[in-house]
C-alpha cells in the first residue's frame, strides 16, 4: 500500500477554511484516497473518499490532481468541534473482495481556536 | 450508517491475566474485521485481519499467541490479550467491512468501533 505523508499539525480559527494536503507518490491504479477523522478516545470516522478530480459531501471536499500523487482535504468554515486528528489513507480496492486493509499514517492534528 | 460496537469500552486488569474484547457489527454482516492498537499521541497500528471462519492474519511483529483473535460469526470478532502486562496497556480499536457491499466495486467505508481502553496494572 502506498505510503502517505501529511503535516503533523495545523492551527486554524473558527470560520476559516482549512486545507490539509497529503502526498502519496506511490499510489497505484486501483488505489482510492480516503480521509478519516478521529477524536480523542474514539474510533476513526469516515469523512470522504475519492479516486480523481473533486469529490464533495456535506462535511468536506477532496481535491485530487490528475497525477493522483497528492490530495487535499478541504474543511469549509471550521468550528471548535473540528479539532481532531485527520488521517489520509490510500486503500486498494479488490473487485472481488472490496477494500483491502487500511494502514494509517501519522495523521494531522488540527487545532481550531476561537 | 452502519454501527460497530466494542465491549468493554474500558477495562482494568492485573498483570498476568487475560482480557477479551468483543467487536460486533450491529446492522450488517462482516466477513472481515480489522484490529488496531493505538498508543497515546500515536497513530493506529494495524495488528491483524480477522476473517470469518478462518485464522486471522497478523501483521509483522504482532505475536499471534499473545493476541488471540476469533471470528466465529459474521457479526462478532474477539481479541483476547493473554497474560497481559503493563506494556499491553493501549487503546484497541476494531473495524469492519460490510460484506454486502463488497465485491461490487464499492469502495465504501470501513466502520470503526468506539475503541476499548485497556489498562494493565
Amino acid at each position: 500500500l502506498a505510503k502517505t505523508t501529511q503535516p503533523i499539525s495545523m492551527d486554524s480559527y473558527e470560520g476559516q477554511e482549512v486545507n490539509i494536503t497529503c502526498s502519496h507518490n506511490n499510489i497505484a491504479t486501483n488505489d482510492y484516497i480516503t480521509w478519516y477523522q478521529q477524536f480523542p478516545s474514539q474510533g476513526p470516522r469516515f469523512i470522504i473518499q475519492g479516486y480523481k478530480t473533486k469529490v464533495t459531501n456535506e462535511v468536506a471536499s477532496l481535491f485530487i490532481p490528475a497525477d493522483r500523487k497528492s490530495s487535499t482535504l478541504s474543511l469549509p468554515r471550521v468550528s471548535l468541534s473540528d479539532t481532531a486528528v485527520y488521517y489520509c489513507l490510500v486503500a486498494r480496492v479488490l473487485m472481488n473482495t472490496g477494500f483491502q486493509k487500511l494502514v494509517f499514517g501519522t495523521g494531522t492534528r488540527l487545532l481550531v481556536s476561537p | 450508517g452502519a454501527v460497530v460496537s466494542q465491549h468493554p469500552s474500558w477495562v482494568i486488569c492485573k498483570s498476568g491475566t487475560s482480557v477479551k474484547i468483543e467487536c460486533r457489527s450491529l446492522d450488517f454482516q462482516a466477513t472481515t474485521m480489522f484490529w488496531y492498537r493505538q498508543f497515546p499521541k500515536q497513530s493506529l497500528m494495524l495488528m491483524a485481519t480477522s476473517n470469518e471462519g478462518s485464522k486471522a492474519t497478523y501483521e509483522q511483529g504482532v505475536e499471534k499467541d499473545k493476541f488471540l483473535i476469533n471470528h466465529a460469526s459474521l457479526t462478532l470478532s474477539t481479541l483476547t490479550v493473554t497474560s497481559a502486562h503493563p506494556e499491553d496497556s493501549s487503546f484497541y480499536i476494531c473495524s469492519a467491512r460490510d460484506a454486502g457491499t463488497s465485491g461490487r466495486g464499492n469502495t465504501g467505508e470501513l466502520f470503526f468501533g468506539e475503541g476499548s481502553r485497556l489498562t494493565v496494572l
